[in-house]
């Protein structure tokens, strides 16, 4: 079945360390995004990627980075200079046209202590 | 910038009975989608319901509907005969129109969540 996969699920840190959160499609999407949800602010868009190579950040885009090697993939690092890296994040992607709905991963949960 | 607002941050509903979760946005453009989403408790993002600007009737599926009120920037979602299973945070959210990238973004409300007693 096409779906997006997000790894892991569950994702612990300790304070200054990087860590990369894994989003893969197996939709031929072209354009894939990355969203930050936090209690009470609903989603907000960290970075997106139409095109292999190339990306665009979001409106929340510091302390984070992103590479799109492959259609396929857009992992995302969380850096040590996100100041408050503890939130859930979701992936997304589109077929990039017009009449196009967003299809999501399941998330990952990360926690930093 | 489109800004979308989720004023309930909770409601709550009696099983069959029917409620109105409400949204309201802003834009300067003429034409764009609106969307409901639904996030149970396993966290998937679940595409409800969607309506395109430029059409004026009302978006239905099933037991839920909206009610957008595009002068007002008002888009509300209706459900009707609530079940246990809609139990949820719904979000409310805009799309810009066009093709390409940057118009698959995605400016989400704060979200509301949804109590459905047996």
């Amino acid at each position: 079945d096409g779906g997006i996969t997000q790894s892991p699920k569950y994702l612990f840190r300790k304070e200054g360390q990087n860590v990369t959160l894994s989003c893969e499609q197996n939709l031929n999407h072209d354009a894939m995004y990355w969203y930050r949800q936090d209690p009470g602010q609903g989603l907000r868009l960290i970075y997106y990627s139409q095109i292999v190579n190339d990306f665009q950040k979001g409106d929340i885009a510091e302390g984070y980075s992103v590479s799109r090697e492959k259609k396929e993939s857009f992992p995302l690092t969380v850096t040590s200079a996100q100041k408050n890296p503890t939130a859930f994040y979701l992936c997304a992607s589109t077929a990039g046209d017009m009449n196009t709905e967003a299809f999501f991963g399941q998330g990952t949960r990360l926690t930093v202590v | 910038a489109q800004t979308v607002t989720q004023s309930q941050p909770e409601m709550s509903v009696q099983e069959a009975e029917t409620v109105t979760l409400s949204c309201t946005y802003d834009t300067s453009e003429s034409d764009y989608y609106l969307f409901w989403y639904k996030q149970p408790p396993s966290r998937q993002m679940i595409l409800v319901i969607r309506q395109e600007a430029y059409k004026q009737q009302n978006a239905t599926e099933n037991r839920f509907s909206v009610n957008f009120q595009k002068a007002a920037k008002s888009f509300s979602l209706k459900i009707s005969d609530s079940q246990l299973g809609d139990a949820a945070m719904y979000f409310c959210a805009y799309r810009r129109w066009g093709s390409g990238t940057s118009y698959g973004k995605l400016t989400f409300g704060q979200g509301t969540i949804l109590t459905v007693h047996p």
